[in-house]
């Protein structure tokens, strides 16, 4: 069972440009999570998806990023217009269905992706 | 808030020799907390997590964490060290019944021969 895959590993835009990140969450999953981690700093969780929905996006910045997780295909996590401080590393994590009310489901990592903004 | 405070930027050991990395949370509620190790390049993996059952956590490749109430900390520990274990700790925590992780801000570990 391959684990969660990230693409591309790393990721180079001038400011101004789109940045496009995937994730391919592992088989089974229906969960997906994205999290940014700057440079000497801790992971900060952006957002929460199941297919096709946002549940939690408290973590996005307001403006320039989106992400939305098809029903076929993989999580897009996307930056218009991209500038110097969005360089950092994009991981993806995935989940399986979630076990209500408060049961974890460990959440698998992927290899990240490292966006470098020129 | 849900909170974790990592207390050691870096820390170094000889192989050979016991590992102790910090970790004291802050939670309004009855927190998850769980240890991540990220190796260079690589994706996190979960060592080990604490979900209000045993306090004492044992976890992968010799770890294991207390989670200690009165002193709202969540430290890891090994008892002797082995090259393979350099790399990055993240102690996180996450609110009962969320999905959100909330990370410290990591502890590398450096092994020396």
């Amino acid at each position: 069972n391959a684990g969660v895959m990230q693409n591309p590993r790393h990721l180079v835009r001038r400011r101004g440009q789109e940045a496009r990140l995937r994730c391919s969450p592992m088989k089974g999953h229906s969960h997906v999570y994205w999290y940014r981690q700057l440079p000497e700093e801790g992971l900060k969780f952006m957002v929460y998806l199941q297919k096709e929905n946002i549940i939690d996006e408290s973590g996005m910045p307001k403006e320039r990023f989106s992400a939305e997780f098809p029903k076929e295909g993989p999580s897009i996590l996307r930056i218009q217009q991209v500038v110097r401080g969005d360089s950092a590393a994009y991981f993806c994590a995935s989940s399986p269905s979630r076990t209500y009310p408060s049961s974890y489901n460990e959440q698998f990592f992927g290899p990240g992706t490292r966006l470098t903004v020129l | 808030a849900q909170s974790v405070t990592q207390l050691d930027s870096h820390v170094s050991v000889s192989e050979g020799t016991p590992v102790l990395l910090r970790c004291n949370y802050s939670s309004s509620y009855s927190p998850s907390l769980f240890w991540y190790v990220q190796h260079p390049n690589k994706g996190l993996q979960l060592l080990l997590k604490y979900t209000s059952a045993a306090t004492l956590v044992k976890g992968i490749n010799g770890f294991e964490a207390e989670f200690k109430k009165s002193e709202t900390s969540f430290h890891l520990t090994k008892p002797s060290a082995h090259m393979s274990d350099a790399a990055e700790y993240f102690c996180v925590v996450s609110p009962t019944g969320f999905q959100k992780l909330v990370f410290g801000t990591g502890t590398r570990l450096l092994v020396s021969p």
